[in-house]
């Protein structure tokens, strides 16, 4: 199976900074790369897929981009509602395979 | 509005059954692709297992292979996991999501809890 690993798993911004998360895939997975916002007691959110594809009900500060074994979501300028754990996930193959996570926390 | 709706979950000895049951709403079930993604306590968010639209095509994450069955009643809008043989590693809240690629919906899960 293809193997997510994600960079850093924790990583402390203070709010209005920028924030940088990774995630590299054992082997290529084209652009078939989704990443999803987690907020404790809630549903995880599906925010950018296609690597760099950002879904329409988060503002334009996060952003996407890579391909094939190397992606990176960005937050331009970190909001309260921001901080979360955010997961990436191919769909490239069977069976599909998330990382383990990076938590953004408030410095 | 996508609704899905998990319910089953409880508490279980290991070696035990349990099934849970997504209800769908909001969109026409038949023609999607459903899975099950779970996460245990502390832990990250772990695929379980994928049922495509007719039922044709299924998928199944190694740690849940042989001891897990994936199955839908199209006419009653409804996703199933069958789950046996439990174990304690089985503990979480299961998640109920929609999509064959990226996952755009979610129910808000139930919880598993496999324990003597």
């Amino acid at each position: 199976e293809v193997v997510m690993t994600q960079s850093p798993a924790i990583l402390s911004v203070s709010p209005g900074e920028r924030a940088t998360l990774s995630c590299r895939a054992s082997q290529s997975v084209s652009s078939n790369l989704a990443w999803y916002q987690h907020k404790p007691g809630q549903a995880p959110r599906l925010l950018i897929s296609g690597a760099s594809t950002r879904a329409t009900a988060f503002p334009a500060r996060f952003s996407g981009s890579g391909s094939g074994t190397e992606f990176t979501l960005t937050i331009s300028s970190l909001q309260s509602e921001d901080f979360a754990v955010y997961y990436c996930q191919q769909y490239n193959n069977w069976p599909r395979t998330f990382g383990q996570g990076t938590k953004v926390e408030i410095k | 509005e996508v609704q899905l709706v998990e319910s089953g979950g409880g508490l279980v000895q290991p070696g035990g059954s349990l099934r849970l049951s997504c209800a769908a709403s909001g969109f026409s079930f038949s023609n999607y692709t459903m899975n099950w993604v779970r996460q245990a306590p502390g832990k990250g968010l772990e695929y379980v297992s994928t049922i495509g639209s007719n039922g044709g095509t299924i998928y199944y994450a190694d740690s849940v292979k042989g001891r897990f069955t994936i199955s839908r009643d199209n006419s009653k809008n409804t996703l199933y996991l069958q789950m046996s043989s439990l174990r304690a590693e089985d503990t979480a809240v299961y998640y109920c999501v929609k999509g064959r690629w990226e996952l755009p919906a979610w129910g808000q899960g139930t919880l598993v809890t496999v324990s003597s």
